[in-house]
């Protein structure tokens, strides 16, 4: 089994919906992210907990909500997707040592808004 | 502000030649610095880290990146590639608390 898994892998949707994608990870780490990956922009941050009930916003968080319900599972909502939203989005987990470095990523959802 | 810097979007290198891909930072202190690799369809591996120490770090499958302060360069090298090292590589610094910044990546083709 992977260590981080991501779900779905892959979503189409229409704009205005609201969306979740799902992680969780089996690494027992702390700390969770979520990135977003653009061509030609890399990967930015939209969202880290440190731990449960633990949220920080990113550099991206407009659009977007996070809920870390357990060491394990870390989600990411857009409550109102729209089509710049569309995008690959990865979860991702470090351990305290890590110097806020992310470690394990999952495969990715590959997200589009129509 | 931090940034990072990756100045090739595609490299393309003979399988069995000698490979360097640039990074380069800007950052007001040391930083800690990384490499990671990325394969089709999947997430990105972390193959390498500098934090303080040596400034040639080993890391997994052959490469090795040198950290140069002097040219706030953090090049990642491998003496032979391999078909197998075909991906796209993203070079990341950790630089002001909890801000890791990742440079926009350099795709590598290997060809025969």
């Amino acid at each position: 089994d992977a260590d981080v898994t991501q779900t779905p892998r892959n979503r189409i949707t229409k704009t205005g919906k609201r969306i979740m994608l799902e992680c969780s990870q089996t690494k027992g780490h702390d700390r969770m992210y979520w990135y977003r990956q653009d061509p030609g922009l890399g990967l930015r941050l939209i969202y880290y907990s440190f731990d449960v009930k633990d949220i920080n916003k990113g550099e991206i968080s407009d659009g977007y909500s996070v809920s870390r319900q357990a060491q394990a599972k870390f989600s990411l909502s857009l409550e109102s997707a729209i089509p710049n939203q569309t995008a690959l989005y990865f979860c991702a987990t470090s351990d305290r040592d890590s110097s806020n470095q992310p470690q394990h990523f999952g495969d990715g959802t590959r997200l589009s808004i129509l | 502000a931090q940034s990072v810097t990756q100045p090739d979007i595609h490299i393309t290198v003979s399988e069995g030649a000698s490979l360097e891909l640039r990074c380069n930072y800007s950052y007001g202190a040391t930083p800690y610095l990384f490499w990671y690799v990325q394969s089709p369809g999947q997430g990105l591996q972390l193959l390498l880290k500098y934090f303080s120490g040596d400034t040639l770090v080993q890391g997994i499958k052959g490469f090795e990146a040198e950290f140069k302060r002097s040219q706030s360069s953090f090049n990642l090298r491998k003496p032979s590639v391999h078909w197998s090292d075909a991906a796209e590589y993203f070079c990341a610094l950790a630089g002001g608390y909890q801000k890791v910044t990742f440079g926009i990546g350099t795709k590598l083709q290997v060809i025969p």
